[in-house]
């Protein structure tokens, strides 16, 4: 009953190193979607994928990287990390692209970068 | 301009006195506008879809309605457990996922 599972859940990075945050889910879908939420922002969509070994960017794909080399798996890198990119990162997944709208959220991984 | 404005940015209210969180929305071929509702350290959690003007879900105390440019969700004699942020989203004809509205914080006191 895992739905989709982000790791790690709180990471602290200085400026400048790089990491990856996993995204799993059990679901079969074909969908996965990694966002990002800042206070007074909302939810902004960093990178989707529409399937296995697909990719796109969303409305602020700047400084992200994404891998999508398994179904259930869609990894979120950061090569370079800025103060900017402190935020709460929430990978999501659906069977359709927005039709239903019914998106399953992980739980969040909060990044602080000093 | 945001395409998507949920209106109020909070709202607080006492056990049982109902009212309703506002989602404006400015796209163009709307195909569906989605309400999910978000627990503190928590992802959001999808609540209803709605298609078409006129169209209304119930679940609980809580009731979504949709008109052409914005949506109502109504809670009628709230809980303390309904207390938690409410997001709109949109999925419309210019996009291929879903737009998210900035949400509504509503907090239910005992």
């Amino acid at each position: 009953n895992a739905g989709v599972t982000q790791t790690p859940k709180f990471r602290v990075l200085k400026t400048g190193q790089s990491m990856t945050l996993l995204c799993a889910q059990d679901m079969n879908h074909e969908y996965m979607y990694w966002y990002r939420q800042d206070p007074g922002m909302g939810l902004r969509l960093i990178h989707y994928s529409v399937g296995e070994g697909t990719t796109a960017k969303g409305e602020v794909p700047d400084g992200y990287n994404v891998s999508r080399l398994k179904k259930q798996n869609f990894l979120l890198g950061l090569e370079s990390a800025a103060p900017s990119q402190t935020s709460v990162y929430f990978c999501a997944s659906s069977y359709s692209l927005g039709d239903t709208g019914e998106l399953f959220f992980g739980e969040g991984s909060r990044l602080t970068v000093l | 301009e945001d395409q998507v404005t949920q209106s109020p940015e909070a709202l607080r209210l006492q056990e049982g006195e109902s009212s309703s969180l506002n989602c404006s929305y400015t796209v163009s071929g709307l195909r569906g506008l989605f309400w999910y509702r978000q627990d503190p350290g928590k992802g959001p959690e999808f609540l209803f879809t709605l298609y078409s003007a006129g169209e209304e879900k119930e679940k609980e105390r809580l009731k979504a309605t949709l008109t052409k440019k914005e949506s109502f969700l109504h809670i009628t004699a709230p809980k303390p457990e309904d207390s938690a942020t409410y997001l709109c989203a949109v999925h419309w004809a210019g996009y291929s996922t879903l737009t998210f509205g900035k949400g509504t914080m509503l907090l239910v006191s005992p």
